[in-house]
């Protein structure tokens, strides 16, 4: 079936170390997104591409890199920079409409809790 | 940019009601509204959207309207069922795939 594959679903850590959240797509899709999701603060927008290669940060960037090496794949890193990276982590890929933006189909998610 | 504000913070409903979901925006260039179903555990889905051309839009029990005057837009669930307990998002976007969201509301129908 196609969609979107989130790993993993549950990730504990200690505080200064660097955690990798996985995101794969066989949607065929070109764009792709990475949120963040808190109580109350609904959905963030942390990064997304529109291409492989090509990235651009969202309004929450600090304390993450991303990559985007392949169409189907695009990884999140929580750095020891992002002071407060316990939380919801969501991807989504989309097609490309123009300038306009079409829907967004998510994964299931990847809980990090930072100990 | 873009801010996005949504009420309720949470709805309690019973099976059968209407219930109205409201988001206000600040851009007054935003041309596309989608609303999002978000179960628990799992990723948010769409389930309807409008774009800035259209006042209303429905799609069988689900109908959002929007006001670009007074730069708001509503979702509306008549007959309400159980399996409708969720969170809901909306969101609002100029174009250029950034989505700005709004803080979601929990909705609860009892039977």
């Amino acid at each position: 079936d196609g969609g979107i594959t989130q790993s993993p679903k549950y990730l504990f850590r200690k505080e200064g170390q660097n955690v990798t959240l996985s995101c794969e797509q066989n949607l065929n899709h070109d764009a792709m997104y990475w949120y963040r999701q808190d109580p109350g603060q609904g959905l963030r927008l942390i990064y997304y591409s529109q291409i492989v290669n090509d990235f651009q940060k969202g309004d929450i960037a600090e304390g993450y890199s991303v990559s985007r090496e392949k169409k189907e794949s695009f990884p999140l890193t929580v750095t020891s920079a992002q002071k407060n990276p316990t939380a919801f982590y969501l991807c989504a890929s989309s097609i490309l409409l123009g300038i306009n933006t079409g829907e967004l189909f998510f994964g299931e998610g990847s809980r990090l809790t930072v100990l | 940019g873009e801010n996005v504000e949504q009420h309720p913070s949470t709805l309690s409903v019973q099976e059968g009601d209407s219930a109205v979901i409201k988001c206000t925006y600040s851009d007054s260039a935003s041309n596309y509204f989608p609303w999002y179903k978000q179960e628990l555990g799992k990723g948010p889905q769409l389930i309807i959207d409008i774009r800035s051309n259209v006042g209303e839009k429905k799609d069988q029990r689900i109908a959002v309207t929007l006001n670009k005057t007074a730069k708001h837009f509503s979702l509306h669930i008549t007959e309400t069922q159980p399996e409708d307990s969720a969170v809901y998002f909306c969101a609002a976007t100029t174009g250029f795939q950034k989505l700005v969201f709004g803080t979601g509301t929990r909705l609860l129908v009892s039977p």
